[in-house]
């Protein structure tokens, strides 16, 4: 089975700084088509989640440009560059090679 | 707009069936997976499986035994059944517009609360 780990599981940020999680996956979510398929998606209070990255680094439609995604192999980061109030919320990343595993979540609060 | 919206009994009681429908809006089924997520309160995300539009499946390994997806194009809905349920199975239900070539889970329903209980 697959598993993917993030860290940390928690975050409390000063509104204007920066905010990073970590996902590793126990596989690489390459596919012999060359995409990788590793997303991330934000989960609100009360709300399903929503996309923000879709294979690895492109930003889905309306996420702002200081959300980004990066990475290769099975270690994966989502970066935010200046963390505003409406980035709160649970962050999860997802291997989707064929199945869909989720990470634990990391849940970014403001101080 | 593509819109989902999970129907079902919002309690279960032990060792029955879960069935749940999702029915989607402002969308074809075509050409596109669909799939169904599930979150206990309070804690992550669980896959637990999706459909092709003509059928294919692929379930979660640790659900398996007792999930069946299945999909009616004729009504634009897809279904779920998880049986045998216990307390455990006490979840929010999502469904969500899986794979169409582009993106994974881009439209998601609002869940539904499904309590398994005597």
């Amino acid at each position: 089975d697959i598993v993917v780990t993030q860290t940390p599981l928690s975050l409390s940020v000063t509104p204007g700084q920066p905010a990073s999680i970590s996902c590793k996956s126990s596989q690489s979510p390459l596919h012999s088509d060359g995409r990788t398929y590793l997303y991330w998606y934000l989960q609100k209070a009360g709300q399903p989640p929503q996309l923000l990255i879709y294979e690895v680094s492109n930003r889905f439609s309306g996420v702002p440009d200081r959300v980004s995604g990066s990475g290769s192999g099975t270690d994966f980061t989502l970066k935010i560059s200046r963390v505003e109030a409406e980035d709160v919320g649970t962050y999860y990343c997802m291997y989707a090679l064929h199945v869909r595993t989720f990470g634990q979540g990391t849940k970014v609060e403001i101080k | 707009q593509v819109q989902l919206q999970e129907s079902g009994p919002g309690l279960v009681k032990p060792s029955e069936t879960l069935s749940l429908v999702c029915t989607v809006s402002g969308g074809s089924l075509n050409n596109y997976h669909w799939g169904w997520i599930r979150q206990p309160p309070g804690k992550g995300l669980e896959w637990i499986g999706y459909i092709y539009y003509s059928g294919a499946t692929n379930y979660n390994p640790s659900l398996k035994s007792r999930v069946t997806i299945s999909v009616d194009t004729s009504r634009n809905q897809f279904s779920l059944e998880l049986t045998s349920v216990t307390a455990a199975d006490t979840a929010i239900y999502y469904c969500a517009r899986d794979y169409g070539g582009n993106y994974v889970f881009d439209y998601w329903g609002q869940g539904t609360l499904v309590t398994v209980s005597s």
